[in-house]
């Protein structure tokens, strides 16, 4: 039972243009969002996150917006650069018992800007 | 990822073996996550632990894997009688400063295969 969802398992832009990862969730319980980036051989490393009473978040080039009736988020990776070229990983959380805050991730979608 | 260190960084082990993974969380945190990265999927959680006790294992396999955070010392991951099917990377996770949203700081983790 696959609670968050990333359908696109890879996208490649063109540098300076807008790149855009989607994500769709499940579970009505998760009342945070986050975005992982990945590099090969590396853990992930934070990129954003919005709670689930916002609609958008926005930290420099990166804007996450939520549509919570959609169940759907999405990240803006504006203007794209070459070193942006990473596994992006979707992951949402709920406080669980016991004060855990365990992550479900999605399965991630390879982003590549072409110089 | 600076502060969560997790080693060996590869670890190779035939059919039948133990593993044991390590981690050592950032400097003056006393919990840990593990989580595991089956090739081509996301990462699923496993455990959260605090020093001394276990807090949530509800994603740990049922029979061959446990944890343990010591008072003193990294907290280990054990794998006995690893088979083909524990091949993965595994991570190792310190909650961040915002422990409300569910952000964590990740180590480089450790990548086992299994022979």
């Amino acid at each position: 039972d696959q609670q968050v969802k990333q359908n696109s398992p890879s996208l490649s832009v063109q540098e300076g243009r807008i790149s855009i990862l989607n994500c769709d969730y499940t579970n009505s319980m998760f009342d945070y969002f986050l975005w992982y980036k990945k590099y090969p051989a590396e853990g992930p490393t934070f990129l954003i996150s919005i709670s689930s009473i916002k609609d958008k978040n926005e930290d420099g080039r990166f804007t996450v917006f939520l549509n919570k009736s959609a169940k759907h988020l999405s990240l803006h990776i504006v203007p794209s650069q070459p070193g942006d070229s990473a596994v992006y990983f979707c992951a949402a959380t709920f406080l669980s018992s016991g004060s855990a805050r365990q992550l479900t991730f999605g399965s991630g979608t390879q982003l590549t800007v072409l110089p | 990822n600076a502060g969560v260190m997790q080693n060996p960084r590869h670890l190779v082990r035939r059919r039948g073996q133990e593993a044991r993974l390590r981690c050592s969380p950032m400097k003056g945190h006393s919990h840990v996550y593990w989580y595991r990265q089956l090739p081509e999927e996301g990462l699923k959680f496993m455990v959260y632990l605090q020093k001394e006790n276990i807090i949530d294992e509800s994603g740990m396999p049922k029979e061959r894997f446990s944890a343990e955070f010591p008072k003193e010392g990294p907290s280990i991951l054990r794998i006995q009688q690893v088979v083909r099917g524990d091949s993965a990377a595994y991570f190792c996770a310190s909650p961040g400063p915002g422990t409300g949203t569910g952000e964590a700081f990740f180590g480089q983790g450790t990548r086992l295969t299994v022979v």
